[in-house]
């Protein structure tokens, strides 16, 4: 009964390798979304997909690339992984973007830390 | 651009007493929201604020959106070893995408 689900949620990679999360959520809603956590816990977004179409790309590198093969699955690929990419990586849900009332629901995240 | 300051940064507190936290923002926000992340997990809604003098219970919380609209205050009471965590403020990014802005949370420890 898992609302927004993330895999893995750890990964522990080298540096330069390239590396893929997925996230699925069974809520029916529209949009998706990909936070990061730093070491100092700060939450900011990077991407947002709504129906599968990208709406925000907060500048980040394009060494991460997000996919919506549907609007249930939101997976993110990162090519190249450097030390700074080591973070908690939510993925998270809601049901209209934009909306007040239509809060945030996010996954457990994963945690990656690059060697 | 939007922040959000939250404060204190981090309280440690006896089983049984209670806490406020507080959000600031360099901007007016036209919803608060409260979220409470546990070790290992992540955020959880608490609490959504959506009128200037709202004020909102969620159980022992207590949430209410400053009449200015660029604060908000999170208050705890008869807190419980459960109510460990980070608790974040929140508020909507601009451009109506449902992006949110986070402050930086605060820590709450609780001893027995």
């Amino acid at each position: 009964d898992t609302a927004v689900s993330q895999t893995p949620k750890y990964l522990v990679t080298q540096m330069g390798n390239d590396k893929s999360i997925k996230c699925e959520q069974n809520l029916g809603h529209d949009t998706m979304y990909w936070y990061k956590q730093d070491s100092k816990k700060f939450l900011k977004i990077m991407f947002s997909y709504n129906n599968k179409e990208l709406i925000i790309n907060e500048t980040v590198p394009n060494r991460f690339s997000p996919k919506s093969p549907d609007k249930a699955h939101l997976n993110l690929h990162i090519n190249s992984l450097e030390l700074g990419d080591s973070a908690v990586y939510f993925c998270a849900s809601s049901q209209i973007p934009g909306v007040a009332n239509s809060p945030l629901h996010f996954g457990n995240g994963t945690r990656l830390t690059v060697t | 651009g939007q922040q959000l300051n939250q404060s204190p940064q981090s309280m440690f507190i006896q089983e049984g007493e209670d806490v406020s936290m507080n959000c600031t923002s360099s901007s007016i926000f036209n919803t608060w929201l409260w979220y409470k992340q546990d070790p290992g997990e992540g955020p959880v809604l608490l609490i959504a604020l959506y009128k200037a003098g709202e004020l909102t219970s969620n159980g022992r919380l207590t949430a209410q959106f400053g009449i200015t609209r660029k604060d908000s205050f999170l208050n705890i009471s008869a807190s419980i070893p459960s109510d460990v965590g980070i608790y974040f403020c929140a508020g909507p990014g601009s451009g109506n995408t449902g992006k949110l802005i986070f402050g930086q949370g605060t820590t709450l420890q609780v001893k027995p």
